[in-house]
């Protein structure tokens, strides 16, 4: 089992919707908690972190469920420019991160 | 403030020689991590080094492969004799300190093809 799971997708998703997705994660013992966006395989960029209460960054919703080990983005009035795929990302001691294989995200017009 | 600089971006290499990678941290960050990333395939750590020091190698290949963060100069990743398998992006970040909620910053990575 891979330590952390993704949708790969695609979510096709029209221009101004809502979408969301999850991933999941083994490792009970992980500490932090990020999501990134990676462009046609260009560098991860951080989009932001996750915090046990959630957190809302503009159109960008993060949540994290400790007891059932799932981190969830909802992005809000999608753009043109949210296409991307989304790497769920969890850190554990020493600052190592574990990533999941990505989610693509397509907006169309 | 430059960000984490990585040369070459593109190597291509003949089975059996040498790569060599280099990353240069941002201005201030100490800790450097290596990440490789297989096609189709999410990244997946390497090492993570500070200044002389290797800290965790725990997912660096055990053979042909090395990695070294001199007192002065870049972070190299060294790959010895490379076999096809070995061709993916390598990704290098790096972060002021190590902590629970660092940022870790990401340099353009290189791909490395082997013919």
């Amino acid at each position: 089992r891979k330590e952390v799971e993704q949708d790969p997708g695609p979510f096709n998703v029209p221009e101004g919707a809502t979408v969301a997705f999850n991933c999941t994660y083994s490792n009970s013992a992980s500490q932090s908690f990020f999501w990134y966006r990676q462009d046609c395989r260009k560098e991860p960029k951080l989009l932001m972190s996750v915090y046990s209460s959630g957190n809302e960054d503009g159109r960008f919703t993060a949540q994290l469920n400790r007891a059932s080990q799932y981190i969830s983005l909802l992005i809000r009035d999608s753009k043109l420019s949210d296409s991307a795929t989304y790497l769920c990302v969890v850190m554990h001691y020493m600052g190592k991160l574990q990533f999941g294989a990505g989610t693509q995200v397509v907006v169309t017009p | 403030n430059a960000g984490v600089m990585q040369n070459p971006r593109h190597l291509v290499r003949r089975r059996g020689q040498e790569a060599r990678l280099r990353c240069s941290p941002m201005k201030g960050h100490s800790h450097v991590y290596w990440y490789r990333q297989l096609p189709e395939e999410g990244l997946k750590f390497m090492v993570y080094l500070q200044k002389e020091n290797i800290i965790d190698e725990s997912g660096m290949p055990k053979e042909r492969f090395s990695a070294e963060f001199p007192k002065e100069g870049p972070s190299i990743l060294r790959i010895q004799q490379v076999v096809r398998g070995d061709s993916a992006a390598y990704f290098c970040a790096s972060s002021p300190a190590t902590g629970l909620q660092e940022t870790q910053y990401f340099g353009p990575g290189t791909r490395l093809l082997v013919l």
